[in-house]
């Protein structure tokens, strides 16, 4: 069983900006993935990054990383050099036994 | 390779009809999951199937079902609607469906019942 929580509801940053989002998460699997997902207005769920819960190395995909702490139970996305494009919910998920769990989501606005 | 499809994108119906929804995997994808997303309760799983059979199932009741055909197709049906079924509905496909794979999702069907 697997438990996201995601404690910031809703964030805002200024365009060109760094904003980070917090996430902690629990689980009972050996071998999981975790995963950044974005839904935009027009509600379309776009994978942002993943990370191999074996790999203590952090993802990076251009101006998106993350932070994994997982001793801590804890993966943040930080986004540098924020865009408009950016403002979106921000899911954080936890994948194993054929589901994934995810967070309730961080509104994520982003101001010109 | 083209993404994942659901018809129809809109739906109204009226309590205690029924309502059957469509997905299409990605080509290659054999696992597709189904998810609930409300405002009040997030994004819950629904059930997850591969090669036609249902492998997982979240806490929903039976009057929500699903099926997947041999063309990895997968149709979800929800039978006696009431109105806290009103959400909308995404379904993701994977390769294999394991935890490990990325599920990629469709733009959802919104439905709402009246």
């Amino acid at each position: 069983a697997q438990t996201v929580t995601q404690s910031q509801p809703e964030m805002s940053v200024q365009e060109a900006e760094t904003v980070t989002l917090s996430c902690t998460y629990d689980t009972s699997e050996n071998n999981y993935y975790l995963f950044w997902y974005k839904q935009p207005p027009s509600r379309q769920m776009i994978l942002v990054i993943r990370q191999e819960a074996y790999k203590q190395q952090n993802a990076t995909e251009n101006r998106f990383s993350v932070n994994f702490q997982k001793a801590a139970k804890s993966f943040s996305l930080k986004i540098s050099d924020s865009q408009l494009g950016d403002t979106a919910m921000y899911f954080c998920a936890g994948g194993g036994s054929y589901q994934l769990t995810f967070g309730k989501g961080t509104k994520l606005s982003v101001i010109p | 390779k083209a993404g994942v499809t659901q018809t129809p994108r809109y739906l109204i119906k009226t309590r205690g009809q029924q309502v059957t929804l469509s997905c299409s995997p990605i080509s290659g994808h054999r696992s597709v999951s189904w998810y609930q997303q409300t405002p009040g309760q997030g994004l819950q799983f629904l059930f997850e199937y591969f090669s036609e059979t249902q492998r997982n199932k979240g806490n929903f009741p039976g009057r929500f079902s699903g099926r997947q055909f041999s063309n990895s197709r997968s149709e979800m049906n929800v039978s006696t609607l009431e109105l806290g079924d009103s959400a909308l509905y995404l379904c993701a496909s994977t390769e294999q469906g394991t935890g490990t794979d990325t599920q990629y999702f469709g733009p959802g069907t919104r439905l709402t019942v009246l």
